[in-house]
C-alpha cells in the first residue's frame, strides 16, 4: 500500500519567513494529493492540493509543487503570519474513475510555529 | 463547500460498554464515507472505508468485529466502538467527497473526541 513520509516534524519560524515541508509517497498509482491544516482539536482543513498532471500550483500565499518522477511533493508558505502556526499534514490518494473518493494516506505532520 | 457533521462531538464512557458515533451528509450523498481515528499528537490513520448498502472495508490491523460500521443510507454512517477499552480513546474523523462537485476535495466531519475510562 501506500506510504508517506512527511518531513520536518517540527517548524519554527520568524513572522515574514518562508515555511517549506516535504513529502515523499511510494505509490507511482498515486494522483492526487491534498495538503491540511489542522488547528488543536478540530478537523482537517484542506488549504491546497495537486493532481498528478499538474507541475506546481499557488493559491495567494500557498502553493505546493510535485515532482512525480522523484514521488515527492511540496508545500511552500510566504510571508508566514503567526494564525499560520497549526499542524500541517500532506497526503496521498489514488482517484479512479468512481467519483465516491479515495483513500487519503497522511503523511506524519508538521507541527509549524510561526513567531511573532 | 459541502458540510459533513459528527455527533456527538464528545462522548466518555466507561470500560466494557459500547459507543455510537454517527457521521452525515447534510447538503450531499455520499456512497462512500471514511472513518479515521488520530491519537493525541498523531496524523490520521485510515480505519475503515464505508460503503452504502454494502459491508465496510477495513484497514489491515483494525478488527471489524470491534469496531462496527453501518452505512445504512446515502447520507448516514455510523461506528459503533463495541466493548470500549482505555486504549480506544482517540479522536474519531469521518470523511466523504461531494460528487457533485468538479474538485476531489474530501470533507471532514468535526471528529469525535471518545474517553473510556
Amino acid at each position: 500500500g501506500e506510504n508517506v513520509e512527511q518531513h520536518p516534524s517540527t517548524l519554527s519560524v520568524q513572522e515574514g519567513d518562508s515555511a517549506v515541508i516535504k513529502c515523499t509517497y511510494s505509490d507511482s498509482a498515486s494522483n492526487y494529493f491534498p495538503w491540511y491544516k489542522q488547528e488543536l482539536g478540530k478537523r482537517p482543513q484542506l488549504i491546497i492540493d495537486i493532481r498528478s498532471n499538474v507541475g506546481e500550483k499557488k493559491d495567494q500565499r500557498i502553493a505546493v509543487t510535485l515532482n512525480k518522477t522523484a514521488k515527492h511533493f511540496s508545500l511552500h508558505i510566504t510571508e508566514t503570519q503567526p494564525e499560520d502556526s497549526a499542524v500541517y499534514f500532506c497526503a496521498a490518494s489514488t482517484l479512479r474513475a468512481e467519483t465516491s473518493g479515495s483513500r487519503l494516506t497522511f503523511g506524519e505532520g508538521t507541527q509549524l510555529t510561526v513567531n511573532p | 463547500g459541502a458540510v459533513v457533521s459528527q455527533h456527538p462531538s464528545r462522548v466518555i464512557c466507561k470500560s466494557g460498554t459500547s459507543v455510537k458515533i454517527e457521521c452525515r451528509s447534510l447538503d450531499f450523498q455520499a456512497t462512500t464515507m471514511f472513518w479515521y481515528r488520530q491519537f493525541p499528537k498523531q496524523s490520521l490513520m485510515l480505519m475503515a472505508t464505508s460503503n452504502e448498502g454494502s459491508k465496510a472495508t477495513y484497514e489491515q490491523g483494525v478488527e471489524k468485529d470491534k469496531f462496527l460500521i453501518n452505512h445504512a443510507s446515502l447520507t448516514l454512517s455510523t461506528l459503533t466502538v463495541t466493548s470500549a477499552h482505555p486504549e480506544d480513546s482517540s479522536f474519531y474523523i469521518c470523511s466523504a467527497r461531494d460528487p457533485r462537485g468538479w474538485t476531489y476535495e474530501q470533507y471532514f466531519g468535526p471528529g469525535t473526541r471518545l474517553t473510556v475510562t
